[in-house]
């Protein structure tokens, strides 16, 4: 499987764009790319996966490179409660379970 | 309640003793899956059950027994804790493998 690559910690103001990067460059062509978060002390929340295409609910959008390599989860409104660890997790979609968890980036949403 | 719970929320229990977490969702999600989390490390999955009287290794299973009698319900033993076991378990569970999966609150459990 892909690993991940994220940066440690991130700051955003509250009420503007976080954008966190995420770097896959082993990434396969049948490799989904998950976003989780986990705030403190709670199991982890889904986002959003995308495989190739751009996609976007309700919580974020998801933007990947369109050599797959890299992407990036967009929370477009900041708020102090989306302070949490955000996780970029590829997945093989044939595979039987494998979610590989890295450590994560640290989002911290400042007033 | 509706969702996917985990019991107990703590437990503190010393080494050699025989410990058993429970999980129990009421959505009939087909999977369902234990992980563990140590201080600022991401999850690393320990078994996953497919349905129910089917289960599989994941990544850490060494130490860990599981069995699934019924859809609802995965509880989780160690049957001989060690301190390297103590951590958060997370219980999770999804419609299909592939499908987002849901995470109960987790255990927190420390093994003197």
């Amino acid at each position: 499987d892909a690993k991940t690559t994220q940066p440690t910690s991130m700051d955003c103001a509250e009420g503007r764009a976080a954008n966190l990067p995420c770097n896959h460059s082993t990434i396969s062509g049948n490799e989904y790319v998950y976003w989780y978060r986990q705030i403190h002390s709670q199991g982890p929340q889904y986002i959003i996966h995308g495989l190739k295409n751009n996609e976007t609910n309700e919580m974020a959008s998801l933007i990947i490179t369109e050599d797959r390599k890299s992407s990036t989860l967009i929370l477009p409104h900041a708020t102090l409660r989306d302070t949490a660890v955000y996780y970029c997790i590829v997945r093989v979609t044939n595979s039987n379970y494998q979610l590989i968890w890295g450590a994560g980036t640290k989002l911290i949403i400042k007033p | 309640d509706a969702g996917i719970t985990q019991s107990p929320r703590y437990k503190i229990t010393e080494t050699g003793r025989q410990v058993t977490l429970m999980c129990h969702q009421t959505w009939s999600h087909s999977y369902m899956f234990w992980y563990r989390q140590d201080l600022g490390h991401g999850l690393r999955l320990i078994y996953y059950s497919a349905a129910a009287d089917i289960t599989d290794k994941g990544e850490v299973p060494d130490g860990y027994v599981v069995s699934r009698s019924k859809t609802e319900n995965f509880p989780l033993t160690l049957e001989s804790a060690t301190r390297s076991q103590t951590s958060v378990y997370f219980c999770a569970s999804s419609v299909q493998v592939q499908d987002e999966q849901f995470f109960g609150p987790g255990t927190r459990l420390t093994v003197l």
